[in-house]
């Protein structure tokens, strides 16, 4: 059972550049996130799913993008990326919304330089 | 805004001792508070839960109380072990539409022989 799996694992992206990392889970979860994580805090979300086709903006949505085209997977893009981008990202999913156990991938680490 | 904050960002116990790390929230439409460990390299890793209607829960070494009146939460490790060793986050669950899982800054559990 591969539970959360995150593509890439590292990134070195040169500012301006675009990319995108797939989060894809096998667990049928309707509820899936993104979050980034910065030295000294805590994760905070980007944006998040509670289903195949709907996104919805969580704390800090400025700069990325999601799509959530099918239900195993959750799409985070960066359309010009900024060296505030750097960071950890991770990305999790849950059950259903009444469910607290989220489930999270291994994270991606994001260089912007 | 709303926010989950964390009284201490570093934690150092001796091993065998108990350690409690504590957390304050501000959101009272919480339902769920959730605890989650991080080892280095890797995504939280859920530990236990509780919900807003509870004041204490007790799993396995772990238990955790919720005092909604100060707003304040608490995660207790008996007898900590080196594989304790981590940063730990608290998060709250706000429901009401979707359902978000908003994380605090983290709390790191050093434990010394």
């Amino acid at each position: 059972n591969a539970g959360v799996t995150q593509t890439p694992k590292f990134r070195v992206l040169k500012t301006g550049q675009s990319m995108t990392l797939l989060c894809a889970q096998d667990m049928n979860h309707e509820y899936m996130y993104w979050y980034r994580q910065d030295p000294g805090m805590g994760l905070r979300l980007i944006h998040y799913s509670v289903g195949e086709g709907t996104t919805a903006k969580g704390e800090v949505p400025d700069g990325y993008n999601v799509s959530r085209l099918k239900k195993q997977n959750f799409l985070l893009g960066l359309e010009s990326a900024a060296p505030s981008q750097t960071s950890v990202y991770f990305c999790a999913s849950s059950s259903t919304g009444a469910s607290t156990e989220a489930f999270f991938g291994q994270g991606t680490r994001l260089t912007v330089v | 805004g709303e926010s989950v904050g964390l009284h201490l960002p570093t934690l150092s116990v001796q091993e065998g001792d108990n350690s409690i790390i504590n957390c304050a929230y501000s959101n009272s439409a919480s339902d769920y508070f959730i605890w989650y460990k991080q080892e280095s390299g890797k995504g939280p890793q859920f530990i236990i839960d509780i919900r807003s209607n509870m004041d204490k829960r007790q799993g396995q070494r772990v238990t955790v109380l919720l005092n909604k009146t100060v707003k304040h939460l608490s995660l207790q490790i008996a007898a900590t072990q080196p594989g304790d060793s981590a940063v730990y986050f608290c998060a709250e669950n706000i429901s009401g539409g979707y359902n978000k899982l908003i994380f605090g800054a983290g709390t790191r559990l050093a434990v010394h022989p």
